[in-house]
C-alpha cells in the first residue's frame, strides 16, 4: 500500500513569509508525528497527534509553529514569519496507534529553504 | 534531559569487514530504544525496537543489542548496499522521542 506522503518535496521561501507543509499518513494510522532534521543531525521531535488532538506539542520551538489535523488523517504544519534558522527537512511519520513502542513509518520529508 | 550519543560519526568498511556502531543514552525511564536506517534524501526506515537490557534482535546482517547504558548495532560481513546513516532513538516513559545524530556507514566493494 501507499506509504506516508509529504508535499511539497521542496519549498523555497523568503524570510518573513508564511508556509504550510502537508502530510498524508498511511490510511488507518491514528498516530502522527512531525520532526525537523537539520543537515548532519538526527530528527528533532516537534509534535505528536493521536487522532485529531495534539497529544504532545512540547517540541514546537516557539509560537510561530503550529500544526493541525482536523479530521484525524491529513496534517498540516504551519510556520509563520519564517526565519533563516527554520531551514531544514521537515519529516512526518505515522503509526497505527501510539503505544510508546510502536514502529513509526516516515515520509520522505519536505526540504524547506528560507532565503 | 534525555540524551543520545552515537559513535563513530562516520565509518568506512571494506565489503565483508564486520564492525559495530554504538549508541549511548541517558533517559528518564526507558520505554524503548529504536534503530533506523536513513538513505540520502529519504526518511528513516525502521529496523529494530529493543525494550529491556539484555535483549537482542537480528535482521539479515544486522544485530542489535541493549544494555542499561548503551546499544550496539553489529554489522556482519557488510555489503555496499548496507551503506546508509544509522540512527538510534530512545522513547522515554513520558512519551518523548530523542534521536542521536547518526553514524554514516560506507561499505566499499
Amino acid at each position: 500500500g501507499a506509504g506516508v506522503s509529504q508535499t511539497p518535496s521542496n519549498k523555497v521561501t523568503e524570510k518573513g513569509k508564511y508556509v504550510e507543509l502537508r502530510c498524508d499518513p498511511i490510511s488507518g494510522h491514528t498516530a502522527l508525528y512531525w520532526y525537523r532534521q537539520s543537515l548532519g543531525q538526527g530528527p528533532e521531535f516537534l509534535i505528536y497527534f493521536q487522532g485529531t488532538g495534539a497529544a504532545d506539542d512540547s517540541g514546537l520551538p516557539n509560537d510561530r509553529f503550529f500544526a493541525v489535523r482536523p479530521e484525524g488523517s491529513v496534517s498540516t504544519l504551519k510556520i509563520q514569519r519564517t526565519e533563516r534558522g527554520d531551514s531544514a527537512v521537515y519529516l512526518c511519520a505515522s503509526s497505527p496507534r501510539d503505544t510508546g513502542l510502536n514502529e513509526q513509518f516516515f515520509g520522505p520529508g519536505t526540504r524547506l529553504t528560507v532565503l | 534531559e534525555d540524551q543520545v550519543t552515537q559513535s563513530p560519526e562516520a565509518l568506512r568498511l571494506q565489503e565483508g569487514e564486520s564492525s559495530s556502531l554504538n549508541c549511548s543514552y541517558t533517559v528518564s525511564g526507558l520505554r524503548g530504544l529504536f534503530w533506523y536506517r536513513q538513505d540520502p534524501g529519504k526518511g528513516p526506515e525502521f529496523l529494530f525496537t529493543l525494550y529491556s537490557a539484555g535483549e537482542e534482535k537480528e535482521k539479515e546482517r544486522l544485530k542489535a543489542t541493549l544494555t542499561k547504558k548503551e546499544s550496539f548495532l553489529h554489522i556482519t560481513a557488510p555489503k555496499p548496499e548496507d551503506s546508509a546513516t544509522y540512527l538510534c532513538a530512545v522513547r522515554s516513559n513520558a512519551g518523548k522521542s530523542t534521536f542521536g545524530d547518526g553514524t554514516t556507514l560506507t561499505v566499499k566493494p
